[in-house]
């Protein structure tokens, strides 16, 4: 079956502006995480849903960046006045219970995200 | 600020050697440790999730321990072979209710034929 499928692959875009990251989890899966990767570095959590429920929002960084999940399906990270020091690879995963201890999460290809 | 450290960093190996590396992580409010294999310019793909002290997981000629009284997972890969060179990453969930995995920041294996 499908994985987790993530749109745009990469994104250029001036400092200032605003960009929509989107993700689309694997069909039926509850959870949905999202994380940032700095090159040479681990994934960082930034935020996850169980179905449309925001649950932790923690690691979002600060107040520009904020996530939405309408639906319980598809979930969009966006960016607003994006900076130089938001680029970075931003993967999202899904996993198909709601966090269970054993839960494996899935992850997409990744949105490689350059802010000039 | 909770810390999963990976070492090494980097590893080159021969074809065919065995070869090990390791993961620390808080031995305090454990649930989960999962390891995770990274080729680049792909999705992270799971290897393992392991829960409970002692466990040991395997898939094919690679596996895992786990000592959550210590904090630390050992990953083996017996006969390491060109195809599994790539990054190992290891994650450690908490026992708060969050879904939320803690990376660390990975061992790179080169295995050269």
């Amino acid at each position: 079956g499908a994985g987790v499928s993530q749109s745009p692959r990469y994104k250029v875009t001036k400092r200032g502006q605003d960009v929509a990251l989107r993700c689309d989890p694997i069909s039926g899966h509850v959870s949905l995480y999202w994380y940032r990767q700095a090159l040479g570095q681990g994934p960082e959590f930034l935020t996850y849903f169980n179905y449309e429920a925001q649950q932790d929002k923690s690691g979002l960084p600060n107040d520009r960046f904020s996530a939405e999940r309408p639906e319980g399906s598809i979930s969009t990270l966006t960016i607003q006045r994006t900076e130089q020091r938001d680029s970075a690879m931003y993967r999202c995963a899904s996993s198909r219970t709601s966090g269970g201890f054993t839960d494996t999460q899935y992850f997409g290809p990744g949105t490689r995200l350059t802010v000039l | 600020i909770l810390n999963v450290e990976q070492s090494p960093q980097s590893l080159h190996v021969q074809e065919g050697d065995s070869t090990n590396f390791t993961c620390s992580f808080p031995s305090s409010n454990f649930y989960a440790l999962h390891w995770y294999r990274w080729e680049t310019a792909k999705s992270p793909e799971a290897l393992f999730v392991m829960t409970l002290n002692g466990d040991e997981k395997k898939k094919g000629r690679i596996s895992a321990t786990l000592n959550t009284k210590e904090g630390y997972s050992y990953l083996y890969i017996k006969g390491s072979q060109p195809e599994d060179s790539a990054t190992y990453l290891c994650a450690f969930k908490g026992s708060s209710n969050t879904g939320k995995l803690i990376f660390g920041q990975g061992t790179t294996l080169q295995v050269k034929p």
